[in-house]
């Protein structure tokens, strides 16, 4: 079965400073991947997905992630982050041959300090 | 734009009553779910529909059912609520099941607390 692991629940940043949120992928095949965001009291926003080709995939916000398939890795990333950047990230996966049943990770509560 | 509306944001239920959740989705996607998040456990499927009157069990469905009679309407149902099941509930929609590179479509959810 297809799953992804977050393994930080949360990860501090200070303004300005790049952040990295780490996703950890077992799949069979060639992998979809995708970011989402939670903001308070809000559902979970789409932030972008993987589907075949540059292994940098841009999205919402300025995020961007890194897929690497030797370290079965996608990681989520910023250059420069924003206190208002603060909210729990997901990464999920869909079910091998096909639809859009996602599986979720546990998620990384990210947290930007001045 | 895109909109999934869940009919309650908060809500405050006695143990035992019948609860239902509402959720509306205008996109003409074929795909409805009902999730659950809580603390540390991430988002696990209670149900899914893949089309009208169709549905199938997620990861725990116990002590729940769904109702999908329309295409743009998926209802959760909590038969005998109980306090384990004070939670948010997140309903999303997406496209076609083949279309797995499409991303799902999320409501701002509904705060269950069962007293």
């Amino acid at each position: 079965a297809q799953s992804v692991a977050q393994p930080e629940d949360q990860v501090n940043v200070a303004e300005g400073n790049p952040l990295t949120v780490k996703c950890t992928y077992s799949v069979s095949g060639n992998p979809y991947l995708f970011w989402y965001v939670q903001y308070p009291n809000r559902g979970l926003q789409f932030l972008l997905k993987y589907i075949t080709g540059d292994n940098l995939v841009k999205g919402s916000y300025g995020f961007e992630a890194e897929f690497n398939k030797s370290q079965t890795s996608f990681h989520l990333k910023k250059p420069s982050a924003l206190v208002s950047d603060s909210a729990l990230y997901f990464c999920a996966v869909p079910p091998t041959g096909g639809g859009n049943k996602l599986t979720f990770g546990t998620g990384t509560q990210l947290k930007v300090e001045l | 734009d895109v909109k999934v509306t869940q009919s309650s944001r908060y809500l405050v239920k006695r143990t035992g009553e019948k609860v239902f959740l509402e959720c509306v989705q205008d996109m003409d996607h074929e795909n409805m779910f009902w999730y659950r998040q809580d603390p540390g456990l991430g988002l696990r499927l209670i149900y899914f529909s893949y089309d009208v009157k169709m549905k199938e069990k997620g990861d725990i469905p116990e002590g729940y059912s769904v109702s999908r009679e329309k295409k743009e309407r998926f209802s959760l149902i909590l038969e005998s609520a109980s306090t384990n099941q004070t939670s948010m509930y997140l309903c999303a929609s997406g496209a076609r099941e083949h279309y797995s590179n499409q991303p799902q479509h999320f409501g701002d959810g509904t705060r269950l607390s069962i007293l």
